[in-house]
């Protein structure tokens, strides 16, 4: 039972470039959340899904993306990676009870 | 909006001291309310939650309390051990969509 996968667990971007932040999930969870941690804060979130087809905004949603074709799969997608974009990025499922958090992607702009 | 405030750290403890993080919040609605534990390098955990006024969570030898009158759910062990050394989030969630709005953290420190 692997829960939530995240890929890659670190990246460093030059500014300007793109990138897909990967998560999955193998316990049928119809939520997914994505979050972001900056140093000292607590988590934020970017975007959810209530199930496969819908997604909707979170408290800090410029500059991402996602999509939700599967009920496994909640990709995050940075189009143009800014230095504001540097932060741990977690992804966690839910399936009516509580989160089940990813191990994170630490991202670096430069 | 939603928001949770939680005691700022770090917390530096002696093992087999007692333990408490503040945590307060301000909701719409009727929240439940969670712990969550997270170890260096690691996700998230949970640790403890509670769904309505005057329940208890507890997990672990920690405890929270739903405090409905005073919107708080402080966070408590008796005996702290070095491997509680982590950093620990209040959050709540409420409405659709089980979306979490999360505290600062508070870094905990246990040593010998």
């Amino acid at each position: 039972n692997a829960g939530v996968t995240q890929t890659p667990k670190f990246r460093i971007l030059k500014i300007g470039q793109s990138m897909t932040l990967q998560c999955a999930q193998d316990m049928n969870h119809n939520y997914m959340y994505w979050y972001r941690q900056d140093p000292g804060m607590g988590l934020k979130l970017i975007y959810y899904s209530v199930g496969a087809g819908i997604t909707d905004k979170g408290e800090v949603p410029n500059g991402y993306n996602v999509s939700r074709s599967t009920t496994e799969d909640f990709p995050l997608r940075l189009e143009l990676a800014a230095p504001s974009q540097t932060s741990v990025y977690f992804c966690a499922s839910n399936g009516g009870g509580s989160d089940t958090f990813g191990s994170g992607t630490r991202l670096t702009v430069v | 909006g939603d928001s949770v405030t939680q005691m700022e750290g770090p917390v530096t403890l002696s093992e087999e001291a007692f333990l408490t993080i503040n945590c307060t919040y301000t909701a719409t609605g009727y929240p439940s309310l969670f712990w969550y534990v997270q170890y260096p390098g690691e996700g998230l955990q949970l640790l403890l939650k509670a769904t309505k006024a005057d329940d208890k969570g507890s997990n672990k030898g920690f405890e929270a309390t739903y405090r409905k009158e005073t919107t708080s759910f402080h966070l408590e062990k008796g005996s702290v051990q070095v491997s509680d050394s982590a950093v620990y989030f209040c959050a709540l969630s409420t409405g659709g969509g089980n979306k979490l709005t999360f505290g600062t953290g508070t870094q905990l420190k246990v040593e010998l």
